[in-house]
């Protein structure tokens, strides 16, 4: 039973193509979030959503769009892909929002790599 | 910019040895610090999330300790293990920055039989 999932695992695709990346966590936690592991290996925050509800937005390209159709739904859409969005995508859930000292749990990534 | 360092980037420990590394952090405005552990090919699990000065926690062999005053936090692990081999990530939250959990670069542990 994996807790937080997120398909595909890896993704190879074309530049300027769209691309959705799906994640699912069945532990009935409010918060999720999308992290980017840049090329430094640093995971920096992109977007967190409370209860389909935007928390969160970084500084990120408006080509990326997260939509929550549910609070165990996070999905990532990437428009006209580029190559610096080549990086592995990590998915993560916590009980409450990241306002509070709660841990999260994460997927296992998927790597996006930008022809 | 907030900036979490860790360091040793990297470790190569014989297996039984005890090792300790560190996580630098803002000394200011703290609110929390997490500990991941993150093995290859799978998900970073968390480990410990500490919130007081002071604090201690552990989890068979590995403990923590923090210093919110001098911005630091360490972990120890006694008599490593192989299956101890993974990458030891720690993030901090600050109070005054909209609750985001920014992480170190990792220190990453390989454990030799």
């Amino acid at each position: 039973d994996t807790a937080v999932s997120q398909t595909p695992k890896y993704l190879v695709t074309q530049m300027g193509n769209d691309k959705s990346i799906k994640c699912e966590q069945n532990l009935g936690h409010d918060t999720m979030y999308w992290y980017k592991q840049d090329s430094k290996k640093f995971l920096k925050i992109m977007f967190s959503y409370n209860n389909k509800e935007l928390i969160i937005n970084e500084t990120v390209p408006n080509r990326f769009s997260p939509k929550s159709p549910d609070k165990a739904h996070l999905n990532l859409h990437i428009n006209s892909l580029e190559l610096g969005d080549s990086a592995v995508y990590f998915c993560a859930s916590s009980q409450r929002g990241q306002g509070t000292n709660e841990k999260l749990f994460f997927g296992s990534g998927t790597q996006l790599s930008v022809l | 910019i907030l900036n979490v360092e860790q360091s040793p980037q990297s470790l190569h420990v014989q297996e039984g040895d005890s090792t300790n590394f560190t996580c630098s952090f803002p000394s200011s405005n703290f609110y929390a610090l997490h500990w991941y552990r993150w093995e290859t090919a799978k998900s970073p699990e968390a480990l410990f999330v500490m919130t007081l000065n002071g604090d201690e926690k552990k989890k068979g062999r590995i403990s923590a300790t923090l210093n919110t005053k001098e911005g630091y936090s360490y972990l120890y692990i006694k008599g490593s293990q192989p299956e101890d081999s993974a990458t030891y990530l720690c993030a901090f939250k600050g109070s005054s920055n909209t609750g985001k959990l920014i992480f170190g670069q990792g220190t990453t542990l390989q454990v030799k039989p």
